[in-house]
């Protein structure tokens, strides 16, 4: 079935500094590619999400891209803040995971002040 | 304000005696779904739900129960739990299944 891998699994950069995520998934037929923020004590909050006739999505300091032919997409996080410190979360869904979402295992971002 | 709305946040019980964590939305979405947290295991789907009387099962289903009898609501039960169903248990609540989810803030269950 379907497979998301994320890398790193922790992530300390300076603050200031950006920061990049990167998801690979397995099955081609993929369609959907949100990401998710969970801060300490609180549920995984969507950030930003791309479908795969788009190749790359921006919102403020935050940015997805997704390259349909590698089979990997990533989370760019420009300017990082101390408030995106958190645990970062990738997941895709397609026809082969009957549209339910396959979540990566998550990363750790720690900004350095 | 739109927000799923799981209670307890925190639950300590022993094994065998039957539970239920509550799901309430307030979004009109269709589709909810369950979660577990384990430290290294990341999210794994439990049960979902497409619409009311439509549940199926996710990843890891078993020993818990679920129902969907109107549309805010989708309770999870654990009929007899078990020390391994210790875990961060997240309700979430969607449009549809493949658009951006709304999460509750957990629920810490314990089972001793």
């Amino acid at each position: 079935g379907e497979n998301v891998e994320q890398h790193p699994s922790t992530l300390s950069v300076q603050e200031g500094d950006s920061a990049v995520i990167k998801c690979t998934y397995s099955d081609s037929a993929s369609n959907y590619f949100p990401w998710y923020k969970q801060e300490l004590g609180k549920g995984p909050q969507l950030i930003i999400d791309i479908r795969s006739n788009v190749g790359e999505k921006k919102d403020q300091r935050i940015a997805v891209t997704l390259n349909k032919t590698a089979k990997h997409f990533s989370l760019h996080i420009t300017e990082t803040q101390p408030e995106d410190s958190a645990v970062y979360f990738c997941a895709a869904s397609g026809m082969e995971s009957n549209y339910q979402l396959i979540w990566g295992a998550g990363t750790k971002l720690i900004i350095k002040p | 304000e739109a927000q799923v709305t799981q209670n307890p946040r925190y639950l300590i019980t022993v094994t065998g005696k039957k539970l239920t964590v509550t799901c309430s939305q307030n979004m009109n979405h269709e589709y909810m779904s369950w979660y577990r947290q384990d430290p290294g295991l990341g999210l794994r789907q439990i049960y979902y739900s497409m619409n009311v009387e439509v549940t199926d099962k996710g990843d890891v289903p078993e020993g818990y129960k679920v129902s969907r009898k109107e549309k805010r609501n989708f309770p999870l039960i654990l009929e007899s739990p078990s020390p391994n169903q210790t875990s961060l248990y997240f309700c979430a609540s969607s449009f549809a299944e493949s658009y951006g989810y709304t999460f509750g803030s957990g629920t810490r269950l314990t089972v001793v």
